[in-house]
């Protein structure tokens, strides 16, 4: 089915480990972006991609890392994991000719 | 900058009565605007969208948001609540070029629907 994946869905991880959230489109969508989701702060933006090889940031962007070599991918890259990105986080797609977004399912991360 | 205020984390209505969740945006250019509901442990879920034209707009499972540039906001109704509808709302304004590239998301607010 067309649509965002994440992987992997749950994630346990200790401090100062790397890990890279994997996230997928299948859609040609020209647009994606991710975000991290805390209670009492909503989601927030973390960093986004309007094309390949090009990428912004977002509203909180430290700590964080991304790429976008291609269309179809969207990594996000932790590379030194601290307990305050313990989080649950979504990667998101867009057209550039629509104003719908479409989400993936979110990864739960945990940073002990 | 565009950035959203929703106006109060939690409210709590009875099965029947109206409801209204608020939402504030500020933006520079003309926005885009969403609303999304989150249903505990789920992901988000589209309710409805402003883009351009008819500034009343009808979403799903009964909502409807109107859009008051006068106002800068984007308010969230439902004539009557369900015990369905208890979940957490964000609301949500488009940033970057032409029709959007990503989201800036209000802090959401938590319906609660007694009986």
């Amino acid at each position: 089915n067309a649509g965002v994946t994440q992987t992997p869905k749950f994630q346990v991880l200790k401090t100062g480990q790397s890990m890279t959230l994997q996230c997928a489109q299948d859609m040609n969508h020209e647009y994606m972006s991710w975000y991290r989701q805390d209670p009492g702060m909503g989601l927030r933006l973390i960093h986004y991609s309007v094309g390949a090889g090009i990428t912004d940031q977002g509203e909180v962007p430290n700590g964080y890392n991304v790429s976008r070599s291609t269309t179809e991918d969207f990594p996000l890259r932790l590379l030194s994991a601290a307990p305050s990105q313990t989080s649950v986080y979504f990667c998101a797609s867009k057209s550039g000719s629509n104003y719908g977004y479409t989400f993936g399912s979110g990864t739960r991360l945990t940073v002990v | 900058a565009q950035s959203v205020t929703q106006l109060g984390s939690h409210v709590s209505v009875s099965e029947g009565a109206l409801v209204l969740l608020r939402c504030n945006y500020s933006s520079s250019v003309p926005p885009y605007l969403f609303w999304y509901v989150q249903y505990p442990n789920q992901g988000l879920q589209l309710l409805l969208k402003y883009t351009t034209g008819a500034t009343l707009v009808k979403g799903i499972n009964g909502f409807e948001a109107e859009f008051k540039k006068s106002e800068t906001s984007f308010h969230l109704t439902k004539p009557s609540a369900h015990m369905s509808d208890a979940a957490e709302y964000f609301c949500a304004v488009s940033v970057g070029q032409q029709a959007g590239t990503a989201l800036i998301f209000g802090k959401g607010t938590t319906l609660s629907v007694s009986s």
